[in-house]
């Protein structure tokens, strides 16, 4: 195990809905990477927050938000929730940016 | 643009034997290239990497071919176990150090 953590491990949600995920970083990294996984394909960059700033963001649009606490645990945000949204939601924490990234379980989201 | 695919999403290795899994990326630029491994309601593991400035690198069990001419990467893991059985994906990084994921192959490993 990696010692990231991930929480809910599956949400049911409506279309239209808001939702927020949560991220665990590894004891002692201070960068956490979002990543939506579709069925069957690979994951997708979403953004990267580094000592609590985002450094960096994917082809997601504004919907899509996160933060990062003073302890480097984050959230994924995601508002007016569509179908599409419906994915395994990844977060990967790093020492530092351009570190190894080591992956949590995942959220699975499922939009109704 | 930036894009990196694998040529097989399924592949069916008798136990014991040699895998090799391949992936074309079409990013010139990038200078930094992963292995994942992702077992069944799991996260990606973290296999191996290699940089462009190598053509070949090996691990425990595995190696990570790296041609550059054709855009071209490959994975073969040595005397495969069941426990190999996964979706593996190559992975690039960018110089902003995002991680852009191919589609993955699925390893069936045969008894």
């Amino acid at each position: 195990e990696t010692g990231v953590t991930q929480s809910p491990t599956h949400l049911i949600k409506t279309r239209g809905q808001q939702v927020t995920l949560r991220c665990s970083s590894q004891s002692g990294h201070n960068t956490v990477s979002w990543y939506q996984q579709a069925l069957g394909q690979g994951p997708q960059f979403i953004f990267q927050y580094y000592r609590e700033e985002e450094n960096g963001r994917g082809n997601f649009p504004p919907r899509f938000s996160g933060l990062q606490f003073p302890n480097y645990s984050s959230e994924l945000n995601v508002n007016a929730l569509e179908l599409d949204d419906s994915a395994l939601y990844l977060c990967a924490s790093s020492l530092e940016a351009d570190y190894e990234q080591y992956f949590g379980p995942g959220t699975r989201l499922t939009v109704t | 643009g930036e894009s990196v695919g694998l040529h097989l999403p399924t592949l069916s290795v008798q136990e014991g034997d040699n895998s090799i899994i391949n992936c074309a990326y079409s990013n010139s630029a990038s200078d930094y290239f992963i292995w994942y491994k992702q077992e069944s309601g799991k996260g990606p593991q973290f296999i191996i990497d290699i940089r462009s400035n190598m053509d070949k690198r090996q691990g425990q069990r595995v190696t990570v071919l790296l041609n550059k001419t054709v855009k071209h990467l490959s994975l073969q893991i040595a005397a495969t176990q069941p426990g190999d059985s996964a979706v593996y994906f190559c992975a690039e990084k960018t110089r902003d150090d995002k991680i852009i994921f191919g589609k993955g192959t699925r390893l069936h490993i045969l008894p």
